[in-house]
C-alpha cells in the first residue's frame, strides 16, 4: 500500500517551460488537492477534486491546470512556468473532503530559473 | 487571503518542557485538523476537532476547539526531541476548503 506517490521528487525548470507533476494514489479516496508550500506561509491550495471528472480552484490557481480522468491519479500542469512558482508541492488525499484526514504525498521541490 | 493564523511562528523549548501553539480563525469554522510536518517531510494528520469546546489526547499532546470553534490550541506535556517539527492547523469554515495555518516551528533542545 503506497498511500500517495508524488514524481519527480526535484525540478528544475526555465522560466517559460512547462511540466506536469505526477500524483497517483492507491486507496480509492474520492478527493485529491494539491497544495504548495513557501516558507512563512503555509500551505495554501491551488486546486482540489471531489471525484472523477470534477475539479475546481483554490486559493491559488492562477498558472496552474488540473484534470480528473481517473480516481487515482491527479497531475499538476504547469502552463508557463515562472520564477513565482518555485515552491514545494504537496499531494493529498483524503476519503472525504470534510471529515476525514489528509494523506500527504512526499512532495516535490520545484525550482524555477 | 490567510484566514486562519497561527502563534507563535518559533518555539524553542529544552527538552521536558510544555509547548503550545495557538490557532485562531476570522471566521466560525466547522472542523480544525492538526498536523505535524517533520523537517525536510511531508504533513502527517494528528487529529481532528469536529465539537464546540471538544477536547481530545493523545498521549503526551492535548488538543483543544474553543467553545467559539473560532480558535484551537495544541498542548504538548514534557517535550521529547521525537516531537522536534512544524505543527500546523488547518480549519474548515465550511465549503470545499481546509485554510492552514503559517505553522508553528518547534525546537527541542536536549
Amino acid at each position: 500500500n503506497a498511500g500517495v506517490t508524488q514524481t519527480p521528487k526535484f525540478q528544475v525548470l526555465k522560466t517559460g517551460q512547462s511540466m506536469t507533476l505526477q500524483c497517483a494514489q492507491d486507496m480509492n479516496h474520492e478527493y485529491m488537492s494539491w497544495y504548495r508550500q513557501d516558507p512563512g506561509m503555509g500551505l495554501r491550495l491551488i486546486h482540489y477534486s471531489v471525484g472523477a471528472g470534477i475539479t475546481d480552484q483554490g486559493e491559488v490557481p492562477n498558472g496552474y491546470n488540473v484534470s480528473r480522468s481517473t480516481t487515482e491519479d491527479f497531475p499538476l500542469r504547469l502552463l508557463s512556468a515562472a520564477p513565482s512558482q518555485t515552491s514545494v508541492y504537496f499531494c493529498a488525499s483524503s476519503a472525504g473532503w470534510s471529515n476525514y484526514g489528509y494523506t500527504f504525498g512526499s512532495g516535490t521541490r520545484l525550482t524555477v530559473v | 487571503g490567510q484566514q486562519v493564523m497561527q502563534i507563535p511562528q518559533y518555539q524553542h523549548v529544552q527538552e521536558g518542557e510544555d509547548f503550545t501553539t495557538y490557532c485562531n480563525s476570522s471566521t466560525t469554522l466547522s472542523n480544525i485538523q492538526w498536523y505535524k510536518q517533520r523537517p525536510g517531510g511531508h504533513p502527517v494528520f494528528l487529529i481532528q476537532l469536529v465539537k464546540s469546546g471538544e477536547v481530545k489526547k493523545q498521549k503526551r499532546l492535548t488538543f483543544q476547539f474553543g467553545e467559539a470553534k473560532k480558535n484551537s490550541s495544541l498542548h504538548i506535556t514534557a517535550t521529547q526531541t521525537t516531537d522536534v517539527g512544524t505543527y500546523f492547523c488547518a480549519g474548515n469554515p465550511g465549503g470545499n476548503q481546509f485554510y492552514f495555518g503559517t505553522g508553528t516551528s518547534l525546537t527541542v533542545i536536549p
